[in-house]
């Protein structure tokens, strides 16, 4: 167990909707990162936080957003949901701002109809 | 060209043979280099990591970088059929934080 934990495990809902994935960091932790995984694409960086802001940006779609919270707990919010955003996503948490040693959730399976 | 390029396999051995897994990189910012392993619909596990070039050896796990070469590889020992997995490498050094496609590996009992 990685200390790392992401909610819902599994969400299945359809095109257009709104979803919102939640990730609390192990304890200690102030850097939460979000990633993306479908099956041609691999581990895809979305976005990074740090103590409540926002430090590095990856290949986010306008339609998602994410924010981190003063509890540290993060959420990764996807709008507008495509059948092309069905894909597990991960959370990982680090020490640091800038830390070779990620920590990652156990996901959240998303399946969009 | 994509900033961390691995092969994705998959790779199929015999129990106890030596696997090696390699990535290449093409920015020489970067400074840290990770190995991580994930089971399957699991979250990526960090196996090793270092920020020298040369040899890291951890029980039957040796990570080997080449900063000249921009090269990095993983080396696995007497594989077991529990080291089957998928293997993704990884580096940073500024805020990108970058894994390759990782490779699949099978380890035949």
């Amino acid at each position: 167990d990685s200390g790392v934990t992401q909610t819902p495990k599994h969400l299945i809902t359809a095109t257009g909707q709104r979803v919102t994935l939640r990730c609390s960091p192990r304890s200690g932790d102030l850097s939460v990162y979000w990633y993306q995984q479908s099956l041609d694409q691999g581990l895809q960086f979305l976005i990074q936080y740090y103590n409540g802001e926002e430090r590095a940006k990856g290949n986010i779609l306008e339609r998602f957003s994410a924010q981190q919270f003063p509890d540290l707990h993060s959420e990764l919010n996807l709008s507008s949901l495509e059948l092309g955003d069905s894909a597990l996503y991960f959370c990982a948490s680090s020490i640091l701002d800038r830390d070779e040693k990620l920590f990652f959730g156990s996901g959240t399976q998303l399946s969009v109809l | 060209q994509k900033e961390v390029e691995q092969d994705p396999g998959p790779l199929s051995v015999p129990e106890g043979a030596i696997v090696s897994l390699n990535c290449t990189y093409s920015n020489s910012a970067f400074q840290y280099f990770m190995w991580y392993r994930q089971y399957s619909r699991k979250g990526p596990e960090l196996l090793m990591y270092t920020y020298s070039s040369g040899n890291k050896e951890d029980g039957r796990f040796t990570a080997q970088v080449d900063k000249s070469s921009k090269y990095i590889s993983l080396f696995i020992r007497d594989s077991q059929p529990s080291d089957s997995a998928t293997y993704l490498c990884a580096i940073t050094g500024t805020y990108k934080y970058i894994f390759g496609t990782g490779t699949r590996l099978k380890v035949l009992a």
